[in-house]
């Protein structure tokens, strides 16, 4: 069975800083690109970032550029999404997904940045 | 960077109701367009890539078409278990989804 299950979100402060991982599951991770997608409360769907399946191609949506990284290791089949400077404009279910060749996704996890 | 203008943002319809959804692309994107639907509280879930192919497991009443710069879902016979809310989303460039359309019961 395919599972993307992501973790690591939570409240932070603006200005902080979180690491969003994804684990991924039944499927071979190192063969596929993979997103993070995001979607405010009660907003649609935001592209935020892609990874290449070898993780030598990036790319970044213009918010979140400068400030977020994507990131993948293979061997531990994982993405991972660190978050600097957040803003309370970042607040959002974030969601891991494949949306390439192959469409799995995570089940979300909520980031409030809030003071 | 290319923009996806998605229209209605919103309809109201019958069951065995059609419904067609448009999305129009900023500049070419070739078929680089995925339909996707999502319902309250789940991810998203693809319908169709490549602009008119089904994904595997979705029923046949869901269709897509264009090319280029416009591109149209259409359900031909709309069921109770498709009231929710529909995006593209384009992957020629980065990738961009459109504003969405919720599709609500008349």
């Amino acid at each position: 069975e395919v599972q993307l299950v992501e973790s690591g979100g939570g409240l932070v402060q603006p200005g902080g800083s979180l690491r969003l991982s994804c684990a991924a599951s039944g499927f071979t991770f190192s063969s596929y690109e993979m997103n993070w997608v995001r979607q405010a409360p009660g907003k649609g769907l935001e592209w935020v970032s892609y990874i290449s399946s070898n993780g030598f191609t990036i790319y970044y949506a213009d918010s979140v550029k400068g400030r977020f990284t994507i990131s993948r290791d293979n061997a531990k089949n994982s993405l991972y999404l660190q978050m600097n400077s957040l803003r309370a404009e970042d607040t959002a279910v974030y969601y891991c997904a494949s949306m390439g060749r192959i469409d799995y996704w995570g089940q979300g996890i909520l980031v409030t940045v809030s003071s | 960077d290319i923009q996806m203008t998605q229209s209605p943002s919103s309809l109201s319809a019958s069951v065995g109701d059609r419904v067609t959804i448009t999305c129009r692309a900023s500049q070419g994107i070739r078929n680089d367009l995925g339909w996707y639907q999502q319902k309250p509280g789940k991810a998203p879930k693809r319908l169709i890539y490549a602009a008119s192919s089904l994904q595997s497991g979705v029923p046949s009443r869901f269709s897509g078409s264009g090319s280029g710069t416009e591109f149209t879902l259409t359900i031909s016979s709309l069921q109770p278990e498709d009231f929710a809310t529909y995006y593209c989303l384009q992957h020629n460039s980065y990738r961009t989804f459109g504003q969405g359309t919720k599709v609500e019961i008349k």
